[in-house]
Parts: C-alpha cells; structure tokens; sequence
C-alpha cells in the first residue's frame, strides 16, 4: 500500500534556530495532511496542501508541496518552546480517503 | 459540540480477555477511523467508517472488530486481547477529504 516517509525521525534545537521535517513518496500524493500532536496528547490538524507547488504559511510555520507532488516538508522559522511535539504529515490518497499517517518527527526544543 | 470523546481513557487487560473500546462524535462526520500508535511507527489504520452500517478493514486490522449501527457511535472491539495490542489507540472523524478531528485516546496495557 502507499507509503509516506518521514525524516528525521528526531529533531533537537535550540529555541530560536530553525527547523524542518520532511515527507518522500514514491507515488503520487492526491493530498498532504500535517498535523501536530503535544507529548500525552492526541494528533491536531494543521494545514492541507492539495495543489502541485503550493507553499501555506502559519505565523512561523511554512507548508510546501513538491513540483511533483511526491514530498512535502514543514520549516518552523525560530522554535519556541510551544513547538514541542510531534509532527505527522498523512495522505490521503487510499480508497475510500482513509489516511497513510508518516512515522512521525519528535521535535525537542531546548530553552 | 464534545467533538470526538473516547472511554476509558486507560486499561488494564489480561491476555485473553475481551474489551470494547468507546468512541463517539457529536459533528455528524460521515467517516470515522480507528487508529493505534506505537513508538517510532507512527499511527496506523486499523478499521474505518464511510458511513452507518458501511465498515472495511485498515493496515493492521487482525484482533479487532469493529460496527457502526449509528453515525455517532464507533465501538473497537478486542475479542481476546494479546501482548501485542498494548498501544494508545485513537479514534478520529472526518467529513470527506478533510481535517481529521482525533479523540483524546485510550492507553491499553495488555499483560
């Protein structure tokens, strides 16, 4: 079945430096999900990207879709302690729309 | 509106015994999904809803049962629980393609 990568599977910065996570299919994704999920705490929608190309920012937060429609990453400008948690990009390119769920980054942020 | 509410919010079980886990959503979301999460493998699909009375099978659907008799009501069901079933398991609602919105989960212990 579809497969989404995710890297790295661990991420630890200093509060203020940048940070990036990245998703890799090997086929097309019709759609990218990312979603947020705090330590104890249940996954948090953030932001679809749908359109090939397409770049959505949050605040600190930008969403880029590939060319190719086959990767998609999340840059935190700046970490705030906030940022600790998480981070899971999903497709939804499975029958019937049921979500393929990336293995995740746990992002550390120290103060 | 609840959102997604799931009980109980912890177990302790047996090896061999059953158990139903509860999930139930107040924004009328035609699809409903079951999720279990373990560390470093992200969270994987086990059953999911379109629809009362439409069921179908996830990535890792052996050892669970699952029924919609209701749009609102999700139950999971552990026939005969294993070692193995220990995780934290999600239940999540959605209208379509869109945001998935995930229950506050149930941390299983399987002895």
């Amino acid at each position: 079945g579809q497969q989404v990568m995710q890297i790295p599977q661990y991420q630890h910065v200093q509060e203020g430096e940048d940070f990036t996570t990245y998703c890799n299919s090997s086929t097309t994704l019709s759609n990218i999900q990312w979603y947020k999920q705090r330590p104890g705490g249940h996954p948090v929608f953030l932001i679809q990207l749908v359109k090939s190309g397409e770049v959505k920012k949050q605040k600190r937060l930008t969403f880029q879709f590939g060319e190719a429609k086959k990767n998609s990453s999340l840059h935190i400008t700046a970490t705030q302690t906030t940022d600790v948690g998480t981070y899971f990009c999903a497709d939804s390119s499975g029958s019937a729309r049921q979500l393929t769920f990336g293995s995740g980054t746990q992002l550390t942020v120290l103060p | 509106n609840a959102g997604v509410t799931q009980t109980p919010k912890f177990q302790v079980l047996k090896t061999g015994q059953s158990m139903t886990l509860q999930c139930a959503q107040d924004m009328n979301h035609e699809y409903m999904s079951w999720y279990r999460q373990d560390p470093g493998m992200g969270l994987r699909l086990i059953h999911y809803s379109v629809g009362a009375g439409i069921t179908d099978q996830g990535e890792v659907p052996n050892g669970y049962n699952v029924s919609r008799s209701t749009t609102e009501d999700f139950p999971l069901r552990l026939l005969s629980a294993a070692p193995s079933q220990t995780s934290v398991y999600f239940c999540a609602s959605s209208r379509g393609q869109e945001t998935q919105y995930f229950g506050p989960g149930t941390r299983l212990l399987v002895l």
